[in-house]
């Protein structure tokens, strides 16, 4: 089922403090996963992306985890700040199946106090 | 300079009208994609082009027809609006399906109220 499912809907963390934002899929052809953020009035933009046959990718204080057996994923904000306050969606595409269509999550908003 | 460009940003129409969302892509990427957004359902995928020609038609109802005129252009006519089609579309571009990356690039949006 081409599904992507995503936690918390929302979530406070403060200054400093590591987000953890998690996604899970069923559909085995998925085989891209990007992260993009969207500030309000915005529209979304790619932050970090990963395919499977890395179960880690980093980018400054962004990390995907990727857990293939169990299918899942997870986005980590290292040192959150008050800028990265935002909304948060997970996605995966079957590109090997000559479709790059992206399924979304439901999206998590997060809130970074100072 | 905007690299997908989206017209109008705001469109308020009435029901049973018909409107056309704009979408031009200068990114050079052959594959086009609409979203739509809304509080119900948020970023759900609609259609995808490749090459002008369609790869993918999510949506339920005829009542949505994306044209390609040209292989930067994808726009969406909508006809017999209701209010339930109330949402921001997003157009999106990416290099072709079969092509080793897939990032897809959203453009500003079209958000369209239907009274």
């Amino acid at each position: 089922q081409q599904q992507v499912r995503q936690s918390p809907q929302s979530l406070t963390v403060w200054e400093g403090e590591t987000a953890i934002l998690n996604c899970s899929y069923e559909d085995s052809t998925f085989d891209y996963f990007p992260w993009y953020h969207q500030f309000p009035g915005e529209s979304p933009a790619l932050l970090i992306a990963i395919r499977p046959v890395s179960n880690k990718k980093e980018d400054g204080r962004f990390t995907i985890f990727f857990n293939k057996r169990e299918k899942k994923f997870s986005l980590h904000i290292a040192d959150s700040q008050p800028g990265d306050s935002a909304t948060y969606f997970c996605a995966a595409s079957a590109g090997n199946t000559g479709n790059y269509k992206y399924v979304f999550g439901a999206g998590t908003r997060l809130k970074v106090i100072a | 300079d905007p690299k997908i460009i989206q017209k109008p940003k705001y469109l308020v129409a009435v029901t049973g009208s018909e409107k056309i969302l704009i979408c031009e892509q200068y990114l050079g990427h052959n594959a086009m994609y609409w979203y739509r957004q809304s509080a119900k359902k948020p970023l759900e995928f609609m259609f995808s082009y490749s090459y002008q020609k369609l790869m993918d038609n999510q949506t339920a109802s005829s009542r949505f027809q994306p044209q390609s005129s040209k292989k930067n252009h994808l726009d969406l006519q909508i006809t017999a609006l209701k209010p339930d089609d109330s949402a921001t579309y997003f157009c999106a571009s990416s290099r072709p399906p079969g092509h080793n990356y897939a990032e897809q690039f959203f453009g500003p949006g079209t958000r369209l109220t239907v009274l």
